[in-house]
């Protein structure tokens, strides 16, 4: 069955400190991978997805087909980026998406 | 940029009341979901739409139903609100592409009390 795992329900680093947000999942197939933000009181946005190679707010992912992961990284955390961070899957086949349980990353000063 | 927007952000329901919870985007995007949020529990597919008057259950579809008449109007129904249907409700749309970018809604907090 498709699965998406993120391990980590809450995530506290120091400001400046690397951020690694875990994200793994289940699929034979050829998977499509995104990071999704959700800001305190905002509405949940995409952050980046796997086929663009994209970095964003100094945000990267790398998706890893052997150890099935996708973990998001930046090297100095910010404490703007304190937010909830879903992982999502898409197969082929299907638009609709598979959604982790989400991780809460907190920045502290 | 494409604008998705719910009727609602907030909703006070007494038990065994019909809801009603209204998405609508602006830029024609064949695809159109309704998910529930919850702490520990993520967001957790209720139902689709791929086209008009098209829908597809998704994982939790029970004690819901959905209408889609017009390609920008994505309509949740809760036909008798319990309890347990307490929770944040987003909807979102995309385009029918592989990769497309799932664009969400500002969310409905609804409560039943």
């Amino acid at each position: 069955a498709q699965r998406v795992t993120q391990p980590e329900k809450l995530l506290s680093v120091f400001k400046g400190a690397p951020v690694e947000l875990k994200c793994n999942y289940s699929y034979s197939g050829s998977p499509e991978l995104f990071w999704y933000v959700q800001y305190s009181r905002q509405r949940l946005q995409l952050l980046l997805r796997h086929i663009s190679r994209e970095s964003i707010k100094g945000f990267t992912a790398d998706l890893n087909k052997g150890e099935t992961s996708f973990h998001l990284k930046k090297p100095f955390a910010q404490e703007e980026d304190s937010a909830m961070y879903y992982c999502a899957l898409g197969t082929s086949g299907t638009y609709k998406y598979i959604f982790g349980t989400g991780t809460r990353l907190k920045v502290l000063a | 940029d494409v604008k998705v927007t719910q009727s609602s952000r907030y909703l006070v329901k007494r038990t065994g009341e019909k809801v009603f919870l209204e998405c609508v985007q602006d830029m024609d995007h064949e695809n159109m979901f309704w998910y529930r949020q919850d702490p520990g529990l993520g967001l957790r597919l209720i139902y689709f739409s791929y086209d008009v008057k098209m829908k597809e259950k998704g994982d939790i579809p029970e004690g819901y139903s959905v209408s889609r008449e017009k390609k920008e109007r994505f309509s949740l129904i809760l036909e008798s609100a319990s309890t347990n249907q307490t929770s944040m409700y987003l909807c979102a749309s995309s385009f029918s592409a592989h990769g497309a970018a799932w664009h969400f809604g500002p969310g409905t907090r609804l409560t039943v009390t």
